[in-house]
């Protein structure tokens, strides 16, 4: 079945290092892919997305690419901040699939030191 | 606009106990869904509802009860509590099929 895999946490770095959280996946056709952000004590929410192959999301200084080829879609910031520490997760969605169900990553934790 | 609304915040339950989880939604968004989060294992989808009337089960169903009888509300009800039940559990919603979700605070729930 589908699935979803992401680098283990949590990932630690400074103040404006260069972030990257792997994220690579399983699934048949060309599913949607998802990257959404929990802050601490907080819901999720949507970061970014790309729905077909090549597609670049982007948002608040982030972004990830769908590569086919290698089932990936990388997450990459230039320079983080303090601000930036969040639990960040990894999903698809088949847009053909009658259950309705995004498959998610187990999350990876991003903790900035200043 | 208050988006995705969830009571309570946290809750205590003793083994066997009850309850009801809220949740609610002012978007008019049609697609609603529980999900539960637990260390290391990212969200797993408990139930979900296309429409008023309309709801289905996911992944890990069993002892959870759901109902959709508004756009609005979609609230989760434990029937009989267990410690496995331990868990923070989260509502969203989205417009149609589940591509961008909105979601709630949460509620931490502890069965003792």
């Amino acid at each position: 079945g589908d699935s979803v895999t992401q680098m283990e946490g949590p990932v630690t770095l400074s103040e404006e290092a260069f972030l990257t959280i792997n994220c690579t996946y399983t699934a048949t056709g060309y599913p949607s892919l998802f990257w959404y952000v929990q802050y601490p004590g907080e819901g999720l929410q949507l970061l970014l997305k790309a729905t077909k192959a090549d597609d670049k999301g982007s948002n608040k200084g982030f972004e990830a690419t769908y590569r086919k080829e290698t089932t990936s879609f990388h997450l990459e910031k230039g320079s983080v901040q303090v601000s930036d520490s969040a639990v960040y997760f990894c999903a698809l969605l088949h847009p053909m699939d009658s259950n309705y169900q995004l498959i998610w990553g187990a999350g990876t934790k991003l903790i900035i030191k200043p | 606009n208050a988006g995705v609304t969830q009571t309570p915040k946290f809750q205590v339950l003793k083994t066997g106990q009850s309850m009801t989880l809220q949740c609610a939604q002012d978007m008019n968004h049609e697609y609603m869904s529980w999900y539960r989060q637990d260390p290391g294992m990212g969200l797993r989808l408990i139930h979900y509802s296309v429409g008023a009337g309309i709801t289905d089960q996911g992944e890990v169903p069993n002892g959870y009860n759901v109902s959709r009888s508004t756009t609005e509300d979609f609230p989760l009800r434990l029937l009989s509590a267990a410690p496995s039940q331990t868990s923070v559990y989260f509502c969203a919603s989205s417009v149609g099929v589940p591509d961008t979700q909105y979601f709630g605070p949460g509620t931490r729930l502890t069965v003792l």
